[in-house]
């Protein structure tokens, strides 16, 4: 069965420091992967996604950047954080051209202070 | 391009008491929906999904939906609702197996005892 993990779970960070969320996916290959954030009242934002190794789609311009060296690890980065990132961020996977919904991680509750 | 609209940010509802959570779409092509589940500080879960066929599907926790074409709805009901099923709930489109899903911002729903 497929399994997908993310860490850590939470994370306090100070502005301006660097970032980085990384997110797993076991079981499977050549997964669709996703970065979302979750901010209050908000919803859910797309934040990027990938269909395969070295190929990211980014839906939103920021401070954020994502990136996939493996099949089956999605990370998300930010060189220097600002007050506005904090967040709920979820990484999620759906097999490719499929009609199956998303799987998602556990979460990271980021807070910039 | 599809969009979802979640009508209700929140709802109070009492314990034993039926619910619907009311979520409407807007696509040209044919379209998988979703309801998802958020348990607080957790991840999303799938409660249920239509692709085809039969218009009321049923999901996991005694929830299900109705799909309606004309009215571009997907309205997610429960007979009896309980403590529980305290949560914030997300409606989502996919038009066929595109990469994206599109989520509503979310419903909260609160259980009065």
């Amino acid at each position: 069965s497929q399994t997908i993990h993310q860490w850590p779970a939470t994370l306090v960070q100070p502005v301006g420091s660097p970032l980085s969320l990384e997110c797993t996916v076991e079981g499977t290959s050549n997964p669709n992967l996703y970065w979302y954030r979750q901010a209050a009242g908000r919803g859910l934002q797309l934040l990027f996604y990938s269909v395969g190794i070295g190929q990211i789609s980014s839906e939103v311009p920021q401070n954020l950047s994502a990136s996939r060296p493996q099949d089956r690890q999605f990370i998300l980065s930010s060189k220097k954080l600002l007050l506005s990132d904090s967040g709920f961020y979820l990484c999620a996977w759906r097999w490719a051209r499929s009609s199956h919904g998303y799987t998602f991680g556990s979460g990271t509750r980021l807070t910039v202070v | 391009a599809q969009s979802v609209t979640q009508l209700d940010s929140q709802v109070p509802v009492f314990e034993e008491a039926p619910v619907e959570l009311r979520c409407n779409y807007s696509s040209s092509v044919s379209v998988y929906l979703f309801w998802y589940v958020q348990y607080p500080n957790q991840g999303l879960q799938l409660l249920l999904k239509y692709l085809s066929g039969s218009t009321l599907v049923k999901g996991i926790n005694g929830f299900e939906a109705e799909f309606n074409k004309s009215q571009t709805s997907f309205h997610l009901r429960k007979p009896s609702v309980h403590i529980s099923d305290t949560a914030e709930y997300f409606c989502a489109v996919s038009e066929g197996r595109d990469d994206k899903i599109i989520f509503g911002k979310g419903t909260r729903l609160h259980i009065l005892p």
